[in-house]
């Protein structure tokens, strides 16, 4: 079944403690990205891969990290959490001749 | 930059036809996209128009006009499961991954 995953799905942690949610596509994508969506803010761009070892800054990037070693993963890292990056995390694919973009089940993040 | 506008909530009647406008400002438009997303779920995807015109899809159709930077999504025949919040999203080239921009959604309620 072609699908976007995520982990954790939940994770309440506490400021300053490094994390990292996992994103996997198993469609052979090339393009990934990452959001967050918030209240009022709709969903708004992190960071995005066009392929391995390409990634750039969304409109939100600042307390993010990214990688792509890989073409089917691409995980968030947050080295420094803190309460402001509470949100709902979505990771998405989308191969380079289709429209159609395939989102992940989403990662609630809390921050304390 | 990008500025995209639709209302923030509206419900409607089961079995009734509604109608969902988006306007947009975007200095690099290559393309408008509708997602739903049902409470605490992914967004999935509904519809994409790069023309004017009308694409339709079964209940669902969506509209296009570029010149008035404009679109609806167009929703026949309710049902209580389309009770769900519905994401217009711009493609714009000009950062040169064609990145998706979304609007802050329309939450549909859809009532007996």
């Amino acid at each position: 079944e072609a699908q976007v995953t995520q982990n954790p799905r939940y994770l309440i942690t506490v400021t300053g403690k490094k994390l990292t949610v996992t994103c996997s596509q198993n469609m052979n994508h090339e393009y990934m990205s990452w959001y967050r969506q918030d209240p009022g803010l709709g969903l708004r761009q992190i960071y995005y891969s066009m392929n391995v070892e390409v990634t750039d800054k969304g409109d939100v990037p600042e307390g993010y990290k990214v990688s792509r070693k890989e073409k089917r993963n691409f995980p968030l890292i947050l080295e420094s959490p803190s309460p402001n990056q509470t949100s709902l995390y979505f990771c998405a694919s989308k191969g380079r001749t289709y429209n159609e973009g395939f989102f992940g089940p989403g990662t609630r993040l809390t921050v304390l | 930059g990008q500025n995209i506008d639709q209302p923030t909530e509206m419900t409607a009647t089961e079995g009734a036809i509604v109608q969902i406008n988006c306007t947009y400002q975007t200095s690099g438009f290559n393309g408008l996209f509708w997602y739903q997303q049902h409470a605490g779920e992914a967004p999935t995807f509904l519809s994409y128009n790069v023309l004017d015109g009308l694409e339709e899809k079964g209940r669902f159709s969506s509209f296009l006009s570029r010149s008035k930077g404009y679109s609806y999504l167009l929703l026949k025949e309710l049902q209580m499961k389309d009770s769900a919040s519905y994401l217009c999203a711009v493609r714009d080239h000009q950062t040169g991954a064609n990145n998706l921009f979304f609007g802050t959604g329309t939450r549909l309620t859809v009532i007996p």
